[in-house]
């Protein structure tokens, strides 16, 4: 069965410059999520997307931006990194309506801010 | 994970069973899951259990909810070394918008063989 697929799965950038991470959702899935997980930590819902609409914003800095395309594709852009955004970065899709809230994930970004 | 609450370490030798405890806070949550995150890998859904039952069996893993004190546990039985990964109950609390999932810190369980 097709999954989640993200890309690049690592990326190394300096201090200050930007990055694109990239998901591709499960296909006929309609919603998608970002989160960031910490060296350590749980994951934190970043932002999500219903119909190519920004449906809901969670911790994410103001140097993030996101979107959804028209084959429901998502991009998250990132810019003026920093140290603290090294960590690993999850798309989660689901469809929308159903009654249990099953999102599938992806393998993850892992992002190295050096 | 903040609303979420796990113990953070589990050693059982293989061939136990695991108990792995959760404690949530909101409980307009309709569904609580558990995922299951192996090194460097991202999150598997394992299982998930619907609000008004008390406990949900998928082969050998079994999920108690006791909604009244609002704790959560994963039962694993005959632990393999396979099981060894970091297991997250996570809810979608109400205040969720679009249904984003609130997670535990996560509990690492070790088997050792």
């Amino acid at each position: 069965a097709a999954g989640v697929i993200q890309s690049p799965r690592h990326l190394i950038k300096e201090k200050r410059e930007t990055a694109t991470l990239k998901c591709y959702p499960i296909p006929r899935h309609d919603t998608v999520y970002w989160y960031q997980q910490g060296p350590g930590q749980d994951p934190q819902f970043l932002i999500s997307f219903y119909e190519k609409m920004q449906s809901d914003k969670g911790s994410i800095p103001d140097r993030f931006s996101a979107q959804q395309f028209s084959d429901y594709h998502s991009e998250l852009n990132m810019s003026s990194l920093e140290l603290g955004d090294s960590a690993l970065y999850f798309c989660a899709s689901r469809i929308q309506g159903l009654a249990v809230n099953e999102q599938y994930f992806g393998p993850g970004t892992r992002l190295t801010v050096t | 994970g903040e609303d979420v609450e796990q113990s953070l370490f589990l050693s059982v030798r293989e061939g136990d069973s695991s108990v792995i405890n959760c404690t949530y806070t909101d409980s307009s949550s309709t569904y609580l899951y558990w995922y299951k995150q192996e090194p460097g890998a991202g999150l598997q859904l394992l299982t998930y259990i619907f609000s008004n039952m008390d406990m949900k069996q998928d082969q050998r893993l079994t999920v108690l909810l006791n909604k009244k004190d609002k704790h959560l546990s994963l039962r694993i039985a005959d632990t393999q070394t396979g099981d060894s990964a970091i297991y997250f109950c996570a809810e979608t609390p109400r205040w969720a918008g679009s249904y984003q999932l609130t997670f535990g810190k996560g509990t690492k369980l070790s088997v050792i063989p």
